[in-house]
């Protein structure tokens, strides 16, 4: 019954490797979101995509990108890891048409890079 | 750029005591939401606020939007253990968040 769901809960890799980390969504949204939040708890929003549109924040590097497989999934491709890129990573979903963009969230992802 | 400032960063307090937490920014937003994250789990939506002036209450949680729909603020009445958690306001159509209020009640 997992709104928003995400695996790995825990990933742990090398520098220089290449990782994807998979959210599904059974809410019925139509827009997904990716989010990294840092060791200091603060939440930044990676990407918004929906069916149509991808909008990607100009701070995040080109290694990482999303793949959308259908409207109820958006997986976060890594590549070339980085000591930097260890946070928690977030899914999470909203109907568009809500004009208050409220998000549901997924339990998170911790990548850890060495 | 919109940026919203939370206030206090920490807050540690005894059951039963009553406490607000700030969430204030120079902008003017379309409305506010504000979040509970507990750790090792994502963020729960707690309430969205819209009209300026706006209050919403959650059980003993008491959510207000400001007049010029520029700041929120947050009370807590008889604070519980239960309510421990990094607080979170968000907003914009860029869908920006403050960088939480992390709350502790001692029991």
């Amino acid at each position: 019954d997992t709104a928003v769901s995400q695996t790995p809960k825990y990933l742990v890799t090398q520098m220089g490797n290449d990782k994807s980390i998979k959210c599904e969504q059974n809410l019925g949204h139509d827009t997904m979101y990716w989010y990294k939040q840092d060791s200091k708890k603060f939440l930044k929003i990676m990407f918004s995509y929906n069916n149509k549109e991808l909008i990607i924040n100009e701070t995040v590097p080109n290694r990482f990108s999303p793949k959308s497989p259908d409207k109820a999934h958006l997986n976060l491709h890594i590549n070339s890891l980085e000591l930097g890129d260890s946070a928690v990573y977030f899914c999470a979903s909203s109907h568009r048409q809500s004009f208050h963009n409220e998000q549901f969230f997924g339990p998170g992802t911790r990548l850890t890079v060495l | 750029t919109q940026l919203l400032e939370q206030s206090p960063q920490f807050l540690s307090i005894q059951e039963g005591e009553n406490l607000t937490v700030y969430c204030n920014s120079s902008s003017v937003f379309s409305s506010l939401q504000w979040y509970r994250q507990e750790p090792g789990e994502g963020p729960v939506l707690l309430v969205t606020v819209v009209t300026g002036g706006e209050v919403k209450k959650l059980k003993r949680l008491t959510f207000q939007f400001g007049d010029a729909r520029k700041d929120s603020s947050l009370h807590i009445t008889a604070a519980q253990p239960g309510d421990t958690g990094l607080y979170l306001c968000a907003g914009g159509s860029d869908i920006i968040f403050g960088k939480g209020t992390r709350l502790h009640i001692l029991p």
